[in-house]
């Protein structure tokens, strides 16, 4: 059973331009939520979608949106990137609501150079 | 708000010995709390987690952490340190009803041989 499927592994990109992260979840998730990382820190809270909604949101600029699509997979957009958005870009998905099991990918790694 | 404190970014244990890593919370709700495991390059594995009920939770690979409401804290402890263990380790608390973790910034485990 494939867990949380994250694509690509890594990615290097100039400031300015745009980027798309790509998140197939945990086979019968239907809930995932996006964290950036960044080096020697622990990860913070993006935003978390359900029934392709965005649910809850976290202290970061409009520059970052999401998706969900119908079979539960998510897209997170970063636009204008910035050196700071360099970091370990984390996809997390839970199924039953109120579980709290959560299960991580091994995340996109972006260079912002 | 919601935040996790972890005393000692850098950990070393000899092989065998007890492994405690600390971890305080500040919850204005009664807290969910959380430890995870990250390997070099990979994403989190839950070790354990304690949401209700009894207070000391027992997870993977033989961890343990104990709710401490009195003193606010979640501390995990392993009785014997294997090779295996090194890692970097974070601790995260939820509120009830709200799924978005907010992390610590994480302890890094090194085992001495």
């Amino acid at each position: 059973d494939a867990g949380v499927t994250q694509s690509p592994t890594h990615l290097i990109k100039t400031r300015g331009q745009q980027v798309t992260l790509r998140c197939s979840p945990k086979s019968g998730h239907d809930t995932v939520s996006w964290y950036q990382q960044a080096l020697g820190q622990g990860p913070q809270f993006i935003f978390q979608y359900y029934e392709e909604e965005e649910r809850q949101r976290g202290n970061f600029p409009d520059r970052f949106s999401g998706h969900q699509f119908p079979n539960y997979s998510s897209e997170l957009n970063v636009n204008a990137l910035l050196l700071g958005d360099s970091a370990l870009y984390l996809c997390a998905s839970m199924g039953q609501p109120g579980s709290y099991g959560y299960t991580f990918g091994s995340g996109t790694r972006l260079t912002v150079v | 708000a919601q935040s996790v404190t972890q005393l000692g970014s850098h950990v070393s244990v000899s092989e065998g010995a007890l492994v405690l890593l600390r971890c305080n919370y500040s919850s204005s709700v009664p807290p969910y709390l959380f430890w995870y495991v990250q390997y070099p390059n990979q994403g989190l594995q839950l070790l354990l987690k304690y949401t209700t009920g009894a207070t000391l939770v027992k997870g993977i690979n033989g961890f343990e952490a104990e709710f401490k409401k009195s003193e606010t804290s979640f501390h995990l402890t392993k009785p014997s340190a294997h090779m295996s263990d090194a890692a970097e380790y974070f601790c995260a608390v939820s509120e009830q009803g709200n799924e978005k973790l907010t992390f610590g910034t994480g302890t890094r485990l090194t085992i001495i041989p």
